[in-house]
């Protein structure tokens, strides 16, 4: 089925470890984005990709890396994991003119 | 982004009509009102967005006020699917990004 898919959907890491969240939308999309969501709360932007080549820091970035790799994909890595990046993130694209953004599933992540 | 307004939360019959209110003061020329829901542990689902005109779909129609102020959601015939938290976005036609606030909790019951 046409969509974002990010994998994986659940990990536990420990504090100070590393970790890339993968993210692949098969639509053609030209921007994509990477999202937090913490219980209770809204999604919060951490980093966008408005096109292949291009990246630009949301609203809660710091503690995050994130490499377009392709028109496809669109890494996010947390270097050194800390207990306040446990969360659930969440992938989206947006393809030009396209209406909606199309989310994926979510990666819930646990930071112990 | 202009900054968006909702209830909490909000109960709804099942087969009955949703009506969710969302206010906008602040919302600009060229800013358009996006409607998603999350349904649990789910990725939030695109449903609607309008600019000035009402808009209908299969999912669901929106009405915005002739002052662009305010704006409602209504999902005609609710069903227990629909239990879900709703989110009023308002974004610009070239703005790259969605904002989300608390949203609005709505529970269909039967």
């Amino acid at each position: 089925n046409a969509g974002v898919t990010q994998t994986p959907k659940f990990q536990v890491l420990k504090t100070g470890q590393s970790m890339t969240l993968q993210c692949a939308q098969d639509m053609n999309h030209n921007s994509m984005y990477w999202y937090r969501q913490d219980p209770g709360m809204g999604l919060r932007l951490i980093y966008y990709s408005a096109s292949e080549g291009t990246t630009d820091k949301g609203e809660v970035p710091n503690g995050y890396n994130v490499s377009r790799l392709n028109k496809r994909e669109f890494s996010l890595r947390l270097e050194s994991a800390a207990p306040s990046q446990t969360s659930v993130y969440f992938c989206a694209s947006r393809g030009q003119g396209a209406n909606g953004y199309t989310f994926g599933s979510g990666t819930r992540l646990t930071v112990v | 982004d202009a900054k968006t307004t909702q209830p909490p939360s909000m109960d709804c019959a099942e087969g009955r009509a949703a009506n969710l209110p969302c206010n906008h003061s602040t919302i600009s020329g060229n800013e358009y009102v996006y409607w998603y829901r999350q349904i649990h542990s789910q990725g939030p689902q695109y449903i609607i967005h309008g600019l000035k005109n009402n808009e209908t779909n299969e999912m669901a129609s929106l009405i915005i006020t002739e002052d662009r102020k305010s704006s409602t959601l209504i999902l005609p015939h609710a069903t227990l699917r629909d239990t879900a938290v709703y989110y009023c976005i308002v974004r610009g036609g070239n703005d790259y990004k969605l904002s989300f606030g608390a949203g609005t909790t709505v529970t269909v019951r039967a």
